[in-house]
């Protein structure tokens, strides 16, 4: 069963580091959503491809957070100079849109600490 | 402005009896609604959705409830398991799923055996 699949599952940084994360969708998916989700909420929305359209990216929390699907398969997503207010777990979820009922599944998540 | 709201931060229940988990929502444009249950350092796992041209939908042991008039859905867990223990999240979406997901703050579901 090939899943939703994000790497690494944990990241450890300090303050002013730049990371980037990898999420692998259902092979035959063609949205992918990043979302991020911090302690007592739920996932927020932060941006999302079709293929290898990002067709939003209002939500993206600043101007240090950037998300690429360049071949419309796999997704990376770069937060630059991180801060410490933005250790939380990313969570990526894939989907097949244009086929009605659309229903996102998500991956393991990737958690980051910002020190 | 949340638009899905889970009142209920926990619920605890025996073993064997019915959970029932609460959601509302204030977008009258929200059409699809799902619910996803997570275990701590995982990401959310799906469990059931629901149109909004349906006011039930059943899968096993779990049933979700729609009542558009009032804004308001409900998750059914007949009988819950101890295995159920989680957070359970509403979420919702317009245009069938079409957009991104709303999810709410969850609710942690306790069962006791």
């Amino acid at each position: 069963d090939t899943g939703v699949s994000q790497d690494p599952r944990h990241k450890i940084t300090k303050r002013g580091q730049n990371v980037t994360f990898r999420c692998d969708p259902i092979s035959e998916h063609n949205r992918l959503y990043w979302y991020r989700q911090t302690l007592g909420q739920g996932p927020e929305f932060l941006t999302y491809f079709q293929n290898e359209a990002q067709l939003e990216k209002s939500r993206l929390l600043s101007d240090r957070f950037s998300a690429e699907r360049p071949k419309g398969s796999f997704s990376t997503l770069e937060i630059q100079r991180t801060e410490q207010g933005d250790s939380a777990m990313y969570l990526c979820a894939s989907s097949w849109g244009l086929a009605g009922l659309e229903t996102q599944y998500f991956g393991p998540g990737t958690r980051l600490l910002v020190l | 402005d949340q638009q899905v709201k889970q009142n209920s931060p926990s619920l605890s229940v025996q073993e064997g009896r019915i959970s029932i988990l609460n959601c509302d929502y204030t977008n009258s444009m929200f059409d699809y609604f799902l619910w996803y249950k997570k275990y701590p350092a995982e990401g959310p796992t799906f469990l059931i959705s629901i149109s909004s041209i349906k006011d039930k939908n059943e899968d096993g042991r779990f049933t979700v409830f729609l009542n558009k008039s009032a804004k308001h859905l409900s998750l059914h867990i007949v009988p819950s398991q101890p295995g159920d223990s989680a957070v359970y999240f509403c979420a919702a979406s317009r245009g069938s799923g079409n957009t991104p997901l709303v999810f709410g703050k969850g609710t942690r579901l306790s069962v006791i055996a």
